[in-house]
């Protein structure tokens, strides 16, 4: 059962664009909820997360929105750079003291120039 | 460069089989997390050990097993290999729970790529 789904599986974005992945969950006992950035051949980095209490989280280019009553969250990168162009996986993790993390399928991300 | 080190960085071998993938964690992190990549199944959480003792479960199959040492590094044990196993294999590591309402970075290592021939 996948309790964590995320679109789109592709995504190719002109350099300077927004770039806006998307996903959605479906088991309320998640409480934390990190973007992590993957280049081929390396594993996976955390790039930003957010807990519920918030809806919005901005690091530089990128920035988490998250919609609690929806539960649905979005990673924007915003001027999209060709070094951004990586795999990124949204997770979510559930409060229970504990860190299993439950990921997307990866959105591959393409900036051209 | 996380810090985190795994061997081998390759790993061919036949149906039947048993292999060991090992993880070197973080210095200074007590939890080791296992994860399995697969193109169809996307990235799994398959098991996790706090300072020698298994701590959370995911989608472990019964012919796959881990431990962590006194030393802290890790050791993922598969056997009975089938070809479905192929996948990248990584490791991830953290400070530790910090209990409930807290949680800290898991930093993945290079990972493992297994093909099962």
């Amino acid at each position: 059962q996948q309790q964590v789904k995320q679109s789109p599986q592709s995504l190719i974005v002109q350099k300077g664009g927004i770039s806006i992945i998307n996903c959605a969950y479906e088991n309320t006992a998640f409480d934390y909820f990190p973007w992590y950035q993957q280049f081929p051949g390396k594993g996976p980095a955390l790039l930003i997360a957010i807990r519920p209490d918030v809806s919005e989280k901005k690091e530089g280019r990128f920035t988490i929105s998250f919609n609690k009553s929806a539960k649905q969250f979005s990673l924007h990168i915003m001027d999209s750079q060709p070094g951004d162009s990586a795999t990124y996986f949204c997770a979510a993790s559930p409060d229970l003291g504990n860190e299993k993390l439950t990921f997307g399928t990866g959105t591959r991300l393409t900036i051209i120039p | 460069d996380s810090g985190v080190t795994q061997t081998p960085k390759h790993l061919i071998t036949a149906t039947g089989q048993r292999v060991t993938l090992r993880c070197s964690p973080r210095s200074g992190d007590l939890s080791v997390y296992w994860y399995q990549q697969s193109l169809d199944q996307g990235l799994q959480f398959l098991i996790q050990y706090y300072n020698g003792e298994e701590r959370a479960k995911g989608n472990i199959l019964e012919r796959f097993s881990a431990q962590q040492f006194p030393d802290l590094h890790s050791e993922l044990n598969l056997s009975s290999l089938e070809l479905g196993d192929s996948a990248l294999y990584f490791c991830a590591s953290s400070v530790g729970p910090l209990g409930a309402g807290n949680y800290n970075e898991q930093f993945f290592g290079p990972g493992t790529r297994l093909t099962v021939l």
